[in-house]
């Protein structure tokens, strides 16, 4: 079982991008596919999209035009950055192991989209 | 995209009773690729369904799966104080995944 760790900003800024990375801990990350999921407060979950250690990417088409998702294997991390930020992108984010059905989780990360 | 309708949105039963929560797919589950998950306050979901009925890595037998097609169940038999969350289902068999909007099983 493997450990993952979410990070970043908890406040941006409507219209700016927000950025989240994933640390991976307990394990390899050129071993799975990594994916990020988002659940905004008091409602159901969201698949965002999820990549590969060799970079190829799968994401939601409700999102695709604004996301992008990288992954650095030296650092054994991956990151999510999404454009042009609203209210309702205001959400837990969360990083978890597998391209299907994740089995580890990160704890979550609220962010909040505000001026 | 499938949308995932689960039933009820709440549920009260007490310690020892048995659980039965519903999954509606708006169209057939390829494979029937169809996850449960269970979420606590200020916790991550955990993983206990995957295709449709095969329990995963630690998940006690009371909890089961079943369903194919369009309609899938969580079954958790012999309620213990720890099994009161908020679960929801996931389909995986077609992209984008999606997940139902939960049901909250609380004690009467």
């Amino acid at each position: 079982q493997v450990q993952l760790q979410e990070s970043g900003p908890g406040l941006v800024k409507p219209s700016e991008t927000l950025s989240l990375t994933c640390t991976v801990s307990g394990g390899s990350i050129t071993t799975s596919y990594w994916t990020w999921i988002r659940q905004p407060p008091e409602k159901g979950l969201e698949w965002i999209g999820c990549i590969y250690y060799s970079g190829t990417t799968n994401y939601n088409p409700s999102l695709k035009s604004r996301v992008t998702m990288s992954v650095d294997t030296s650092k054994s991390q991956f990151s999510l950055k999404l454009d042009s930020v609203t209210a309702a992108d205001t959400a837990v984010y969360y990083c978890a192991r597998g391209q299907l059905v994740p089995d580890d989780w990160g704890q979550g990360t609220l962010v909040t989209v505000s001026s | 995209e499938i949308v995932l309708t689960q039933s009820p949105g709440t549920l009260s039963l007490s310690l020892g009773e048995r659980a039965t929560l519903s999954c509606r797919a708006s169209q057939s589950v390829t494979n029937s690729y169809l996850a449960w998950y269970q979420q606590k306050p200020g916790q991550a979901p955990r993983l206990l369904i995957y295709g449709a009925s095969t329990r995963a890595t630690g998940i006690p037998e009371r909890f089961s799966g079943s369903g194919s097609g369009t309609d899938f169940t969580l079954i958790i038999t012999r309620l213990e104080p720890e099994d009161f969350a908020v679960y929801f289902c996931q389909q995986y068999g077609t992209s984008p995944n999606t997940f139902g909007q939960g049901t909250k099983l609380q004690i009467k």
